[in-house]
């Protein structure tokens, strides 16, 4: 069966860092794009980035550009978004998907919380 | 962006009976080399991921009930539910993936039981 397992999350202070990771299974991780999507308290879904099979290409939503990172290690199939310059505004359940125009697998999602 | 627009914010429908929601995109995701229009539907229960029901606009998600169904080209969607079930409590959001690999969502509907 296909399973993302998200690692990370949590309580950090406005400019703070965080990592997210999200682990794959049940499925040939090196054949398909994945993608992080949040849901701040209360509102809908944001896209927020993606990469591609081999992590040659990367796209973000522009409110955070310069200031995550998204990566994938196909040895542990694995894709991580490191989140530096923590805004409160960021704050939100992050969820990893599978794919690059729907998302037909997701993460059980991770709550950020950016205050002090 | 291709802004996307739901209408009702929600609502509320009695058990049996049809659910329909409306999904505006700002711009055509009609995608002419393939005939194809880059939109989904999904549903999200409280405290759980959004599930996949509806991609290509109208082609159901393997597994998916058949009393979900969509409909719609261009610019202009509806997902509907054609016998409400206790289990279809939820909010549901349309999504444009034409300007992949940047995707938008429309704000969500929420769909409750009259």
């Amino acid at each position: 069966d296909v399973q993302l397992v998200q690692y990370g999350g949590g309580l950090v202070q406005p400019g703070g860092s965080l990592r997210l990771s999200c682990v794959a299974s049940g499925f040939t991780f090196n054949t398909y794009w994945m993608t992080w999507v949040r849901q701040a308290p209360g509102k809908g879904l944001e896209w927020v980035a993606n990469i591609n099979q081999n992590g040659s290409k990367k796209s973000y939503v522009d409110s955070v550009k310069g200031r995550f990172t998204v990566s994938r290690d196909s040895a542990k199939t694995s894709i991580y978004l490191q989140m530096d310059s923590l805004r409160a505004e960021d704050t939100a359940v992050y969820y990893c998907a599978r794919g690059d125009r729907v998302a037909n697998y997701w993460g059980q999602g991770t709550l950020v919380t950016v205050s002090s | 962006d291709i802004v996307m627009t739901q209408s009702p914010d929600s609502l509320a429908v009695s058990l049996g009976e049809r659910a329909t929601i409306t999904c505006k995109s700002s711009q055509s995701v009609l995608y002419r080399s393939n005939n194809n229009n880059y939109l989904a539907w999904y549903q999200q229960k409280p405290g759980q991921p959004p599930k996949l029901l509806i991609y290509r606009a109208s082609t159901r998600e393997s597994g998916v009930p058949d009393r979900f169904s969509g409909s719609g080209s261009g610019t202009d969607f509806t997902l509907t539910i054609s016998s409400l079930q206790a289990e279809d409590v939820a909010v549901y959001y349309c999504q444009q993936y034409y300007s992949t690999p940047a995707w938008t969502f429309g704000q969500g509907t929420k769909v409750e039981i009259k």
